[in-house]
């Protein structure tokens, strides 16, 4: 039981690139999240799937794309990279049933990928 | 929009200790889910506890326990017998399927 998974670990881009940031989870988790962590902050959310096929927008999501085909993975794209896209990425996933039930879960995070766009 | 505020940037205390973590959240909605993940300098986030909005009780798990004021969105850790190991950023976050984040508060256990 692998938990998420996210590859690469670390990845350099140059400005104008673009790049898929890969996730996966073995947990049949319905929830699925991207995250960036800017240095000494916190965590923003820029994207979230609650099932194959649907996505939503966080708090964050200019300059990125999302798709949910399948309930394992959940890729996060970046086109045209940019240095504010500096971060690291964290992906998380969780099950979530109806409201007030004991087997909804917290988020389990990957361990994330820095990328260094210069 | 959904809102979560850690006003203590940074704190220190004593091994041994007790030191509590505040956290408020502002929402118009009445079911979510709150939580503290520690994050050390391995940046791994690791889920130290949880509190379901609809429950009265404060949730408790060994040394961590939180004092939750639905009414006040208010949803403070406070950590017993502080250890070296607890050293790190903790994170508040709430949500129901959006979950968000505040800006963490970094907290150094002394020996």
């Amino acid at each position: 039981n692998a938990g998420v998974t996210q590859t690469p670990k670390f990845r350099i881009l140059k400005i104008g690139q673009s790049m898929t940031l890969q996730c996966t989870q073995d947990m049949n988790h319905n929830y699925m999240y991207w995250y960036r962590q800017d240095p000494g902050m916190g965590l923003k959310l820029i994207y979230y799937s609650v099932g194959a096929g649907i996505t939503d927008k966080g708090e964050v999501p200019n300059g990125y794309n999302v798709s949910r085909s399948t309930t394992e993975d959940f890729p996060l794209r970046l086109e045209l990279a940019a240095p504010s896209q500096t971060s690291v990425y964290f992906c998380a996933s969780s099950y979530w049933g109806a409201y007030r039930t004991d087997y909804n879960s917290p988020l389990h995070f990957g361990n994330g990928t820095r990328l260094t766009v210069t | 929009a959904q809102t979560v505020t850690q006003s203590q940037p940074e704190m220190s205390v004593q091994e041994a200790e007790t030191v509590t973590l505040s956290c408020t959240y502002d929402t118009s909605e009445s079911n979510y889910y709150l939580f503290w993940y520690k994050q050390p300098p391995s940046r791994q986030m690791i889920l130290v506890i949880r509190q379901e909005a609809y429950k009265q009780q404060n949730a408790t798990e060994n040394r961590f326990s939180v004092n939750f004021q639905k009414a006040a969105k208010s949803f403070s850790l406070k950590i017993s017998d502080s250890q070296l190991g607890d050293t790190a950023m903790y994170f508040c976050a709430f949500g129901n399927d959006k979950i968000i984040f505040g800006k963490g508060t970094r907290l150094h256990i002394l020996p």
